[in-house]
């Protein structure tokens, strides 16, 4: 099994639905970032989050939501998709010093 | 914000030929990271450098840390097809935020046959 695994892989959605990416983590790290990728803009954060009661905005956060159900859970959601979220979404956990993240495999969104 | 610059964004070269990618900040990081990203996948780490002046060998790739920490390169000899990829650098800051990683936009190489 994958040390962090995302779901669904891909996903197409309508504007206004509710959406939630899962994420979980055999890496038994406490923290975990989400992360969206766009052509020309590189890899953003959203959110991320220390252990299961610390969790932060990243510098992306608007029109997202996160909860962290468990050390090896965290979930993302997109409360009312809209086509600019449409994007490359990947999930991450480190280790506390940081250095070096282990990535899921991602999950390509399409809003339409 | 720390902003990591990458050059070149494009290279397309002969498989045997060396080439270098290059990652600059005019802000010091604690750590930088290289990492690979092949198409539908995600990134997966390279190496970690954490000391100014580092050089770290991963078979014919080089990485090496500036002495300021403002800046790192990554060299590949005898490139071969499997090395084509998006090169990711990225960077821990100082003051507390080792925690965020900073992405620089990536180098697309493309290794042709």
């Amino acid at each position: 099994d994958a040390d962090v695994t995302q779901t669904p892989r891909n996903r197409i959605t309508k504007t206004g639905k509710r959406i939630m990416l899962e994420c979980s983590q055999t890496k038994g790290h406490d923290r975990m970032y989400w992360y969206r990728q766009d052509p020309g803009l590189g890899l953003r954060l959203i959110y991320y989050s220390f252990d299961v009661k610390d969790i932060n905005k990243g510098e992306i956060s608007d029109g997202y939501s996160v909860s962290r159900q468990a050390q090896a859970k965290f979930s993302l959601s997109l409360e009312s998709a809209i086509p600019n979220q449409t994007a490359l979404y990947f999930c991450a956990t480190s280790d506390f010093y940081g250095y070096g993240y282990t990535f899921g495999s991602g999950t390509r969104l399409t809003v339409v | 914000t720390q902003l990591l610059e990458q050059s070149p964004q494009f290279l397309s070269i002969q498989e045997g030929e060396n080439l270098t990618v290059y990652c600059n900040s005019s802000s010091v990081f604690s750590s930088l990271q290289w990492y690979r990203q092949e198409p539908g996948e995600g990134p997966v780490l390279l190496v970690t450098v954490v000391t100014g002046g580092e050089v770290k060998k991963l078979k014919r790739l080089t990485f090496q840390f500036g002495d300021a920490r403002k800046d790192s390169s990554l060299h590949i000899t005898a490139a071969q097809p499997g090395d084509t990829g998006l090169y990711l650098c990225a960077g821990s800051g100082e003051g507390g935020s080792n925690y965020k990683l900073t992405f620089g936009k990536g180098t697309l190489l493309t290794v042709n046959p």
